[in-house]
Order: C-alpha cells, then sequence, then structure tokens
C-alpha cells in the first residue's frame, strides 16, 4: 500500500511569493494534519481537516489557508512568505477511528 | 496547553549498549503516546506507541513505558545498532484531539561502531 505521497519535494520561492504544497493520505485515512518543522525542532502543527472541513488550527497566521478534497488529498497554502517560511511542511494522515498519525517525506521549502 | 518536555536532546552510545530517551507531558488527562524516529531527509516514522491504559509495550528491540502518575513516558532501544542513529521525537495529542500531536524537542541519537 502507498504510504502519505507529498509534492513537490523541494521548493524555492521568493519573499512574497505564494506557494502551494499538496497531500495525499493513506487509502481509507479521511483525516489530514498539517505540520510545518523548522531545523533542529519537533514539527509544530499548522490544521487539521477531515471530511473537507478545518477541525483545528495551530498559531499560525492567516497567511497559511488550506484545504481538503473530495478524495480526502489536500493542499496547504501560504501567501506572502516571509524568510522564516523556510522549513519541511509534513502532511500526516489519520483514520481517526484510532489516533496514530503518518506523516509523509515532507516538503522543503526555501524562502529567499 | 498541552506541553512536552523531552530529554536528553542529544545521546550518544557505544553499539550493543542501551539507550532511553524520557518525556514529560503536562494534562494528565492525556491518553495517547507515540515516538517517532526521523532520519536525515526524511518525514518522521511512527515506530511504537501506547495508550494510557497500558504500562509498558515492546516490539522486538524497542520499548515503550507509561508512567501515569508521574506524568512520564520512556523511549527503550536495546541492543543499539548504528541503523538506529537518527532524531527521536516523543509526541502527545491534546485530550479529545487526535488530529493535532504536541511534540517534544527531539533526541539526536548516535550510536557509535
Amino acid at each position: 500500500d502507498a504510504g502519505v505521497t507529498q509534492s513537490p519535494t523541494h521548493l524555492i520561492k521568493t519573499r512574497g511569493q505564494q506557494v502551494t504544497l499538496r497531500c495525499s493520505p493513506i487509502s481509507g485515512h479521511k483525516s489530514v494534519s498539517w505540520y510545518q518543522q523548522v531545523l533542529g525542532q519537533g514539527p509544530q502543527f499548522i490544521f487539521q481537516y477531515y471530511e473537507k472541513e478545518e477541525r483545528g488550527r495551530g498559531n499560525f497566521p492567516d497567511r497559511f489557508s488550506a484545504r481538503q478534497f473530495p478524495n480526502y488529498s489536500s493542499e496547504l497554502n501560504v501567501n506572502a512568505l516571509l524568510l522564516g517560511d523556510s522549513a519541511l511542511y509534513l502532511c500526516a494522515s489519520t483514520a481517526l477511528i484510532t489516533p496514530e498519525q503518518y506523516f509523509g517525506p515532507g516538503t522543503r521549502l526555501t524562502v529567499t | 496547553g498541552e506541553n512536552v518536555e523531552q530529554h536528553p536532546s542529544t545521546l550518544s552510545v557505544q553499539e550493543g549498549d542501551s539507550a532511553v530517551i524520557k518525556c514529560t507531558y503536562s494534562d494528565s488527562a492525556s491518553n495517547y503516546f507515540p515516538w517517532y524516529k526521523q532520519e536525515l531527509g526524511k518525514g518522521p516514522q511512527l515506530i511504537i506507541d501506547i495508550r494510557s491504559n497500558v504500562g509498558e509495550k515492546k516490539d522486538q528491540r524497542i520499548a515503550v513505558t507509561l508512567n501515569k502518575t508521574a506524568k512520564h513516558f520512556s523511549l527503550h532501544i536495546t541492543e543499539t545498532q548504528p541503523e538506529d542513529s537518527a532524531v527521536y521525537f516523543c509526541a502527545t495529542p491534546p485530550p479529545g484531539n487526535t488530529g493535532k500531536l504536541i511534540f517534544g524537542q527531539g533526541t539526536t541519537l548516535q550510536v557509535k561502531p
């Protein structure tokens, strides 16, 4: 079975630009959570989406938004990029009937 | 809110020795405690987890113990091998919210051959 997939693998953007990151959950998983991991730190929760609705939001500005599609895949959008947005963005999927979260390989975003 | 403290931040052991990483959480209602292994350039991999109704769980060379009274849980790796070298994270969700994990700061484990 395929695990959580994310695209693209790497991305380089300039300050002020916008970026869209994509995630496909494990087959059968209906919930997707997004995390930001800055170098040397643990992942920080950004959003959870379940059944196409936002179910939770971390302490991130409104420049961060996300959505979930009918096939349960998800996109994370970040507007007006700042240098501090440079990080590894991780997507995790869960079946919710059990609490295990499984992470994808991440998208490495570099803002210059 | 929920807070997770993880120690040590770095750990260096000789191949074959044991390694122990400890995490302390703040909310006594927490009931799920996973451990993740993250290798360079990869996403975190769930390696073992424990629920609050169990005190210990083993899977081959790794084990997790939970002390609910003291609000801490630990990862134990026995007979360490060089491929165990990685960053390890503990985590727990806020009670009632399984879609969000609060992570510890991470422990960089180096296993020297």
